[in-house]
């Protein structure tokens, strides 16, 4: 594909249940990010992929947060007994370069996250 | 925790006028990115200054890179409506951390 899509775009869950969230990076692309954002703030780090190596995990929140690229395309954010603060928008981001956050990302147009 | 911080918060301006906006970071960084995102798209990547630089230019955006201050300055020159949106600066440490900064953002408003 042309960019970097994310699906669900809407999920709804209800407290306590379990949520998977997908990323379809560029084909090519090196670096994978995952990142949280909060209404009105600025994306949250959560984790760093470099392939299908997680070398950064170092902003997610709790245990309850999982992430995996296990062929080093397509990668799962997973989100267990979800909490009503876990509601926000989950981005996805891809980038040609190894270089980790330093160097231009492709951003994917989000999953917005609903925990009633 | 973010690391950036992005001066105004908001910023309302008329189409035509320049607006600028301001960043600043706490660590020693490679380079320095912004970010522009609006209601109907993703983030979008708009500009990326290294460390080494002071100014750079893309059609009507200007940044300038201080280093010794650890901030950073955005220029939309000849705004226009299609403008409206949130910027974000964004850095990464340089110490051999994968991870990105964004600050909480400018949002800014062009009035037709």
């Amino acid at each position: 594909g042309a960019g970097v899509s994310q699906s669900p775009r809407y999920k709804v869950a209800k407290r306590g249940q379990d949520v998977a969230l997908r990323c379809d990076p560029i084909s090519g692309h090196v670096s994978l990010f995952w990142y949280q954002q909060a209404l009105g703030q600025g994306p949250e780090f959560l984790t760093y992929f470099q392939n299908e190596a997680q070398l950064d995990k170092s902003g997610l929140p709790s245990d309850r947060f999982f992430a995996e690229r296990p062929e080093g395309s397509v990668s799962t954010l997973k989100i267990q007994r979800t909490q009503q603060e876990d509601s926000a928008v989950y981005l996805c981001a891809s980038s040609s370069s190894s270089g980790g956050g330093a160097y231009e990302q492709y951003f994917g147009p989000g999953t917005r996250l609903t925990v009633t | 925790s973010q690391q950036g911080e992005e001066d105004p918060q908001a910023l309302s301006i008329q189409e035509g006028e320049n607006a600028t906006m301001n960043c600043s970071y706490k660590t020693s960084i490679n380079n320095l990115q912004w970010y522009r995102q609006n209601s109907g798209r993703g983030l979008v990547h708009l500009i990326l200054i290294r460390s080494n630089e002071r100014e750079k230019h893309s059609g009507r955006l200007r940044v300038t890179l201080d280093t010794s201050k650890k901030s950073s300055s955005l220029l939309i020159t000849a705004s226009r409506a299609a403008d409206t949106a949130s910027y974000f600066c964004a850095t990464a440490e340089n110490t051999g951390g994968f991870k990105t900064i964004f600050g909480a953002g400018t949002r800014l408003f062009v009035k037709a």
